[in-house]
């Protein structure tokens, strides 16, 4: 069965560290991966996927088919980036279900 | 572009009653839509997912007729909480994948259903 696993609940940095949001996935086939994030009082939106390999808001995430994970990265982490961080995996056939992982809350204190 | 209005934001009813979530596709077709419900500080967890032109598929352990879903159109889907309970009390989510867009999924505000 797909499972998104985000062992972290609550990350907590200082800002200017590095961050890394961790992410492990299960899945039979070929997934896509993305990073969706929940600014305070603000739906869900996408923050980046795996199959454009970008870097949006200096967070870049490498898909590791090998250790199927999905870990999210930031050099130089800002107050701003404060948030809810969701790791998902969509099918690629199927009913092409989109499933979520627990989540993480990225705290940066000034 | 890409916005999905659901409506209403937040809802109190009594148990027993019948409960309507609204999500809509404002700027374009939804081939997919997806019904998310969200315990409090917990993540999304998938109820249904309704792809173009076909039923809804229920995830295990949703219960078709006590969560009734209508992808009535590519720009309309609908959540209907029958005979609710307390226990149905939560925060529903749904969301929508753009034609020609691929697989990135949309959300609304999400509702917050409170039964009493």
């Amino acid at each position: 069965a797909q499972r998104v696993t985000q062992p972290e609940k609550l990350l907590s940095v200082f800002k200017g560290a590095p961050v890394e949001l961790k992410c492990n996935y299960s899945y039979s086939g070929s997934p896509e991966l993305f990073w969706y994030v929940q600014y305070s009082r603000q739906r869900l939106q996408l923050l980046l996927r795996h199959i454009s390999r970008e870097s949006i808001k200096g967070f870049t995430a490498d898909l590791n088919k090998g250790e199927t994970s999905f870990h999210l990265k930031k050099p130089f982490a800002q107050e701003e980036d404060s948030a809810m961080y969701y790791c998902a995996l969509s099918e690629t056939g199927g009913y092409n279900k989109l499933i979520f992982g627990a989540g993480t809350r990225l705290a940066v204190h000034p | 572009g890409a916005v999905v209005s659901q409506h209403p934001s937040w809802v109190i009813c009594k148990s027993g009653t019948s409960v309507k979530i609204e999500c809509r596709s404002l700027d374009f077709q939804a081939t997919t839509m997806f019904w998310y419900r969200q315990f409090p500080k917990q993540s999304l967890m998938l109820m249904a997912t309704s792809n173009e032109g076909s039923k809804a598929t229920y995830e295990q352990g949703v219960e078709k007729d006590k969560f009734l879903i209508n992808h009535a159109s590519l720009t309309l889907s609908t959540l209907t909480v029958t005979s609710a309970h307390p226990e149905d009390s939560s925060f529903y989510i749904c969301s929508a994948r753009v034609r020609g867009r691929g697989t990135e999924a949309f959300f609304g505000q999400g509702t917050r259903l409170t039964v009493v």
